[in-house]
């Protein structure tokens, strides 16, 4: 059984500032882990997968994840928050089995942006 | 290259009646699947395949069929519509090439169940 916890539906920061979304996993397996952004009316982006290789991963719009192990965290980070950044993000972890890769989402955490 | 489309964009339907949301993906994907999206639940899985003649039930089938005929196409059939089924459909597809894989979703569909 797989599942994942985001914590905190609702975020908010100030313009320029950082941005920490939290998301926690548990997987009876080695997992993979994603995150994906939503923005309003519109399907789901992939912002960065883990996939077992550097347990720092970089994706677009310049967030990034570090997979730690011992915590079973996959937090998303952006060092300085930009107005665009406002969407819904989910956290998403899916066995390393082949034949086995249903995708668990989390709930979601929308990210207001203060001017 | 369209990706992954999804038809229609915007349904309203009565209670009891019947229909079949469209998906097709051009990426020769083998993985394809259907969720469902619901304010403060996340996306939960309808039902998904692995190829071609093989589909499986996800975490909240009911209410609904699919089926698998070509490599191509996924089509979600509500039998016999609810209110509780008002909701934000996504169908996406994925590849699982050398274990190095994301799954695209589509633009959605979104249904109102009267």
């Amino acid at each position: 059984a797989q599942s994942v916890t985001q914590l905190g539906s609702h975020v908010s920061v100030s313009e320029g500032a950082l941005v920490l979304l939290r998301c926690n996993y548990s997987s009876s397996v080695p997992p993979y882990l994603f995150w994906y952004v939503q923005y309003p009316n519109q399907g789901l982006q992939l912002l960065l997968k883990y996939t077992s290789a550097a347990t720092l991963v970089k994706g677009i719009n310049g967030f990034e994840a570090e997979f730690k192990k011992s915590e079973t965290s996959f937090h998303l980070t952006k060092p300085s928050a930009h107005m665009s950044d406002a969407a819904e993000y989910f956290c998403a972890v899916s066995r390393r089995d082949f034949g086995n890769e249903k995708l668990t989402f989390g709930t979601g955490t929308r990210l207001t942006i203060i001017p | 290259n369209a990706g992954v489309t999804q038809t229609p964009k915007f349904q309203v339907l009565k209670t009891g009646q019947s229909m079949t949301l469209q998906c097709a993906q051009d990426m020769n994907h083998e993985y394809m699947s259907w969720y469902r999206q619901d304010p403060g639940m996340g996306l939960r899985l309808i039902h998904y395949s692995v190829g071609a003649g093989i589909t499986d039930q996800g975490e909240v089938p009911n209410g609904y069929n699919v089926s698998r005929s070509t490599t191509e196409d996924f089509p979600l059939r509500l039998l016999s519509a609810a209110p509780s089924q008002t909701s934000v459909y996504f169908c996406a597809s994925s590849l699982f090439k050398d274990r190095n894989y994301e799954q695209y979703f589509g633009p959605g569909t979104r249904l109102t169940v009267t």
